[in-house]
């Protein structure tokens, strides 16, 4: 079966560092997303990504947040300045879209902030 | 109060019990729901997704009562390997594709 990939599986930078956490979506997929976990906490949505361009976000995107699209296969999320409250475990997903909401996820980033 | 409320257990069942889970949801515009099911520290994965007229898949059984804004999750004949929390996770629909989820009810099953 196909599968996204999340590279790398563990992340650790110091505070105010940028990190960039890269996914790889399934290749006929049309939707990407960035959901993240904090510890023992739910999983929540962070942003949706379509036609090269955000679709939707959620509050917990602000400014230190970006994502991009710079080639063909890779989906990339970019946190400026790091904070200790960024430690978290990020997942990338994609979908196909076009009315089917089957969202496939990564394995995962685990970010640490220190 | 929480968008997508769940027990969070443990539940804790022998093999071979049946378990149901609960969730309640707060914004009645509410349109898809799915169940999905996380390992430890590993990522979610899609159970199956709640219609209202109710579908089974197996040993699961799920239930949508959009009047009361309730989805159950029932479990047959559990096995070890059931063991798993189990996320509640809805979509608001609108042209919005973020995924709502609960924080999950944990499942032990015991041999």
């Amino acid at each position: 079966e196909p599968e996204v990939t999340q590279t790398p599986s563990h992340q650790v930078t110091q505070m105010g560092q940028e990190v960039i956490l890269r996914c790889v979506p399934i290749s006929n997929h049309l939707y990407f997303y960035w959901y993240r976990q904090i510890l023992g906490q739910k999983v929540e949505f962070l942003v949706s990504f379509y036609n090269n361009e955000i679709s939707e976000k959620s509050e917990i995107f602000d400014d230190q947040f970006s994502v991009e699209r710079p080639d063909g296969s890779n989906f990339t999320l970019k946190i400026r300045s790091t904070k200790l409250e960024d430690s978290a475990m990020y997942f990338c997903a994609s979908s196909l879209g076009q009315g089917n909401e089957k969202l496939f996820f990564g394995s995962g980033t685990q970010l640490s902030v220190l | 109060r929480k968008e997508v409320e769940q027990d969070p257990g443990p539940f804790n069942v022998p093999e071979g019990a049946t378990v149901a889970f609960n969730c309640t949801y707060s914004n009645s515009a509410s349109q898809s729901f799915f169940w999905y099911r996380q390992d430890c520290r590993k990522e979610p994965k899609l159970l199956m997704s709640v219609y209202s007229s109710g579908n089974e898949d197996g040993r699961f059984t799920a239930q949508l009562n959009r009047a009361s804004q309730y989805i159950s999750l029932l479990i047959r004949d559990s096995k070890l390997s059931d063991s798993a929390t189990y996320l509640c996770v809805v979509n608001y629909g609108a042209g919005r594709r973020a995924l709502t989820f609960g924080s999950g009810t944990r499942l032990q099953v015991q041999p």
